[in-house]
């Protein structure tokens, strides 16, 4: 039992490329989320989907679009990578509302943009 | 944007040593209230979910309390060692299922 899967563990990016993070999920999980991860400021919300077919954003949205492809998959898209978006990237399911449930992590994605 | 601030920012303890540290979040809108354990290079992973006013949990050497009332959770873990070095990271729940986490208090258990 995987959980929750995301790739890559590392990538090195130049100012300006684009690229895509991927996460999917084999928890039967509703919803998904993006967080990005900096020093001292703890892990801030970039997208949620509570469920598939919906996107919202969350703190820190810009620069940032993303896919809910199905009920697995949730990916996360640089358009134009710039070095403020240098960060560790984590995605997390949960599974409904008012379920006093917790959720649950991927490994992250160790973002570097030069 | 809601306010969820941990103390200390980190935290050097002896092996052995008991010790605690403190989440403070709004009063209202309160759904529940989440605890996490970071370990360097690996995943958050979940401690605790807490929704009642007064709530007390326990898993192993560390447990938790909840004021939903003064808008704060101590969580506390009795016997360090160092194994248990790691970020703790609380979360403020709303029951809209966006998070909003603290920024950690990051503790080092010395052998």
């Amino acid at each position: 039992n995987a959980g929750v899967t995301q790739t890559p563990k590392f990538q090195v990016l130049k100012t300006g490329q684009s690229m895509t993070l991927q996460c999917a999920q084999d928890m039967n999980h509703n919803s998904m989320y993006w967080y990005r991860q900096d020093p001292g400021m703890g892990l801030r919300l970039i997208y949620y989907s509570a469920s598939e077919g919906t996107t919202d954003k969350g703190e820190v949205p810009n620069g940032y679009n993303v896919s809910r492809l199905n009920k697995r998959e949730f990916s996360l898209r640089l358009e134009s990578a710039a070095p403020s978006q240098t960060s560790v990237y984590f995605c997390a399911t949960g599974t409904a509302r008012y379920d006093n449930q917790p959720q649950h992590f991927g490994d992250g994605t160790r973002l570097s943009i030069l | 944007i809601l306010n969820v601030e941990q103390s200390p920012q980190s935290l050097h303890v002896q092996e052995g040593d008991s010790t605690n540290f403190t989440c403070s979040f709004p009063s209202s809108n309160f759904y529940a209230l989440h605890w996490y354990r970071w370990e360097t290079a690996k995943s958050p992973e979940a401690l605790f979910v807490m929704t009642l006013n007064g709530d007390e949990k326990k898993k192993g050497r560390i447990s938790a309390t909840l004021n939903t009332k003064e808008g704060y959770s101590y969580l506390y873990i009795k016997g360090s060692q160092p194994e248990d070095s790691a970020t703790y990271l609380c979360a403020f729940d709303t029951g809209r299922r966006a998070l909003t986490f603290g920024s950690g208090t990051r503790l080092q258990v010395q052998p």
